[in-house]
């Protein structure tokens, strides 16, 4: 019974070459959450929806972008990955701000 | 390819003997605490959580401890399995609306 769904698990693209990583959900929560992880490090938020809201984090690099276009599903695009980009992408869902969030699978990205 | 992740702190233990994983955090205005373990390869999984208002909690083998004096949390987990094996997180939000903030993650390895 998977609640928080990414596709695909892993990703390999090339270097600038633009990626779109999804998230689904099914447990109607408000918000919708993108967080990037590295090796042995705790996840790093990206940005978040409340709804059709958007909260970019002020560190995020602009090369990062985010679509919401229903409750179900948001998108994680990358324009122009770099080779520091390489990270697990961790999407995540919770009924409010500050609530327990549950985090999906992941998604491994590998830039060539 | 992917920067090279910091040094994640490591306990070890015998399988059968309890662990304590700590934490500490800096934020006195934190009302809602979680502990996360995240197995390699895949997403944060919720384990249990505990608000400010409350000093201990406890789970299926897992207990919760928090002193709001010196700004610490601690997870304890009863008779270690070797499928307990992973990195744990804590993460901390405060004030009814404010994202979670992760701390920096604690590698637990059980020898059999």
């Amino acid at each position: 019974d998977a609640m928080v769904i990414q596709n695909p698990r892993y990703q390999v693209t090339q270097f600038g070459k633009p990626v779109t990583l999804s998230c689904s959900q099914t447990l109607n929560h408000n918000v919708m959450y993108w967080y990037q992880q590295k090796s042995s490090q705790a996840p790093k938020l990206l940005f978040h929806y409340y709804d059709k809201d958007f909260n970019n984090e002020a560190d995020t690099p602009d090369n990062f972008q985010s679509r919401r276009p229903n409750t179900s599903f948001c998108f994680l695009d990358i324009r122009s990955p770099g080779l520091g980009d390489a990270a697990m992408y961790l999407c995540a869902t919770s009924y409010n701000s500050g609530n327990e969030q549950f985090f999906g699978p992941g998604t491994r990205l590998t830039v060539l | 390819g992917e920067s090279v992740g910091l040094h994640l702190p490591t306990l070890s233990v015998q399988e059968g003997d309890n662990s304590i994983i700590n934490c500490a955090y800096s934020n006195s205005a934190s009302d809602y605490f979680i502990w996360y373990k995240q197995e390699s390869g895949k997403g944060p999984q919720f384990i249990i959580d505990i608000r400010s208002n409350m000093d201990k909690r406890q789970g299926q083998r897992v207990t919760v401890l928090l002193n709001k004096t010196v700004k610490h949390l601690s997870l304890q987990i009863a008779a270690t399995q070797p499928g307990d094996s992973a990195v744990y997180f804590c993460a901390e939000s405060g004030n009814a609306g404010n994202m979670l903030t992760f701390g920096g993650g604690t590698r637990l390895m059980v020898k059999p």
